[in-house]
C-alpha cells in the first residue's frame, strides 16, 4: 500500500465518547500533521510532528489529543467533543519540516466525523 | 500573519473551456503547490512548483510561480467533467516555520 491512509473513513460520536483517528503513512517521511477541515473554511492547521516529536500546536483543544508512535504512525485521541468539532479532519505527510522548507505535503482521505 | 487570495471563489464552465484561477498574497514564498479535493476526499497535489518564473505543465494542467514570488496561476485546458471539484493553493516557505498556508479555494463545475 502507497501514501497516507486514515482510518477510519466516517465517524459518528456522541459527545461523551472516546474515539481516536489513526493515520499512516508509507512514504519514508519524518513529519506528519493534522488539519481540520469545516465547510467553507481554509483548512486548519492542528498539529505538527517532526521525527515524532510534536513542533506545533496551533492553540487547539485539549479535547483533541494528538500521538505519533513513530514517523509512520499518527493519531488523534477525541474525548468530549462539541457538535461544532464536526468536520473533515486530514492528515498528511512530508519528507522533513523545516524553516522556510520546500517539503510538499501528501494528504490522507480524511475521516469525516460527526459529533451528535 | 500570511493570507492567501484565490480567485475566483467559483467557476461555472462548459465542457471544452479553457479555465484560470490565481493565488496571490503580500508575503513572498519559496513553494507553490496546487491541489484538487474531490467531495469527500483529501486534496491530491496537482502541481509542486519550487523557483520563481518555474512553469510546470501536468497533463491538461499548467501552473506558474510568480517571478515576485507573491503569486501563482493554474490553468486548465480543454476541461471535461471529471475535472470537478475545488482546487486549493498552498504555498510554503514564508516566515511560517515550514508550514503551508492555504488559499480558500476555487469551486469548479463543468457542464457536459
Amino acid at each position: 500500500e502507497t501514501g497516507v491512509t486514515q482510518t477510519p473513513r466516517h465517524l459518528v460520536m456522541g459527545m461523551t465518547n472516546k474515539k481516536s483517528l489513526k493515520c499512516e503513512q508509507h512514504l519514508g517521511h519524518n513529519a506528519m500533521y493534522w488539519y481540520k477541515q469545516s465547510a467553507k473554511k481554509p483548512l486548519e492547521l492542528m498539529f505538527v510532528y517532526s521525527l515524532e516529536e510534536r513542533v506545533e500546536n496551533n492553540s487547539v483543544p485539549s479535547r483533541f489529543s494528538p500521538e505519533c508512535p513513530n514517523s509512520s504512525h499518527l493519531f488523534l485521541h477525541l474525548h468530549t467533543l462539541q457538535p461544532e468539532d464536526s468536520a473533515l479532519y486530514l492528515c498528511a505527510s512530508s519528507q522533513d519540516f523545516r524553516r522556510g522548507g520546500t517539503d510538499t505535503q501528501y494528504f490522507g482521505p480524511g475521516t469525516r466525523l460527526t459529533v451528535l | 500573519g500570511q493570507q492567501l487570495n484565490q480567485s475566483p471563489q467559483s467557476m461555472f464552465i462548459q465542457e471544452g473551456e479553457d479555465v484560470s484561477m490565481n493565488c496571490t498574497s503580500s508575503s513572498i514564498f519559496n513553494t507553490w503547490l496546487w491541489y484538487k479535493q474531490d467531495p469527500g476526499e483529501g486534496p491530491v497535489l496537482l502541481i509542486a512548483l519550487y523557483k520563481a518564473g518555474e512553469l510546470t505543465s501536468n497533463g491538461r494542467l499548467t501552473a506558474q510561480f510568480g517571478i515576485t514570488r507573491k503569486d501563482s496561476f493554474l490553468n486548465i485546458s480543454a476541461s471535461i467533467p471529471s475535472d470537478v471539484g475545488i482546487y486549493f493553493c498552498a504555498a510554503a516557505g514564508g516566515t511560517s516555520y515550514g508550514k503551508l498556508t492555504f488559499g480558500q479555494g476555487t469551486i469548479l463545475t463543468v457542464h457536459p
